[in-house]
């Protein structure tokens, strides 16, 4: 069964500056995708990134970027100039790459991100 | 575009009482999923529909079951409540197997007292 780790429950930034929020996870599993899920007070998730294994190269969207370290199954989340909005809870997600019976996320549990104004 | 609508947003029932809580899907799409987030935790995988059937099921016991119609909403319910079943009850909808990722409704809060 696929794990998925978030070591840091809580963590705080400064208005404008970057943070990184990490990730890990095991697998035997050769392919899969990853994801960052942001959850607001609102309490509806919404997906902010998403990682194939087999890509080398690493997602972006914005100011949102992924550090994939496929051998070292991790897989942090930067967020560069950090905005008031971005203060949420963050999840990160497993998913196989088979169909059917294996199509459910697996999520951590999750890091709380401040934003100091 | 409607996204995920849940209903109710918010329900309080009493132990070993029985609830139905109601999803209607992305328009375009056609499996839904349901998860439990209990507070200050991720979500847990309760199970998933496709074409009316369950497809998948996660490590929840057998007074979980649920329901997707045809026209691809769906119903979890949940008999003789427990209060440890208090929690945050998500919803989320997908086209087919949900390789570009899923979308969530903001979820029916039980309170079980």
């Amino acid at each position: 069964a696929q794990t998925v780790t978030q070591s840091q429950p809580e963590m705080s930034v400064q208005e404008a500056e970057t943070v990184t929020l990490s990730c890990t996870y095991d697998t035997s599993e050769s392919d899969y995708y990853l994801f960052w899920y942001k959850q607001p007070p609102s309490r509806q998730m919404i997906l902010v990134i998403r990682q194939e294994a087999y890509k080398q190269q690493n997602a972006t969207e914005n100011r949102f970027s992924v550090n994939f370290q496929k051998a070292a199954k991790s897989f942090s989340l930067k967020i560069s100039d950090s905005q008031l909005g971005d203060a949420a809870m963050y999840f990160c997600a497993y998913r196989s790459v088979f169909t059917g019976a294996n199509s459910k996320l697996t999520f951590g549990k999750g890091i709380t991100l401040s934003v100091r104004p | 575009d409607a996204g995920v609508t849940q209903s109710p947003t918010h329900l309080i029932k009493t132990r070993g009482q029985q609830v139905t809580l109601r999803c209607s899907p992305k328009s375009g799409h056609d499996t839904v999923s349901w998860y439990q987030q209990a507070l200050g935790q991720g979500p847990q995988f309760i199970f998933q529909y496709y074409e009316e059937e369950e497809r998948q099921r996660g490590n929840f016991p057998d007074r979980f079951s649920g329901h997707q119609f045809p026209n691809y909403s769906s119903e979890l319910n949940v008999n003789a409540l427990l209060l440890g079943d208090s929690a945050l009850y998500l919803c989320a909808s997908s086209r087919g197997q949900g390789y570009d990722g899923y979308t969530f409704g903001s979820g029916t809060r039980l309170t079980v007292v």
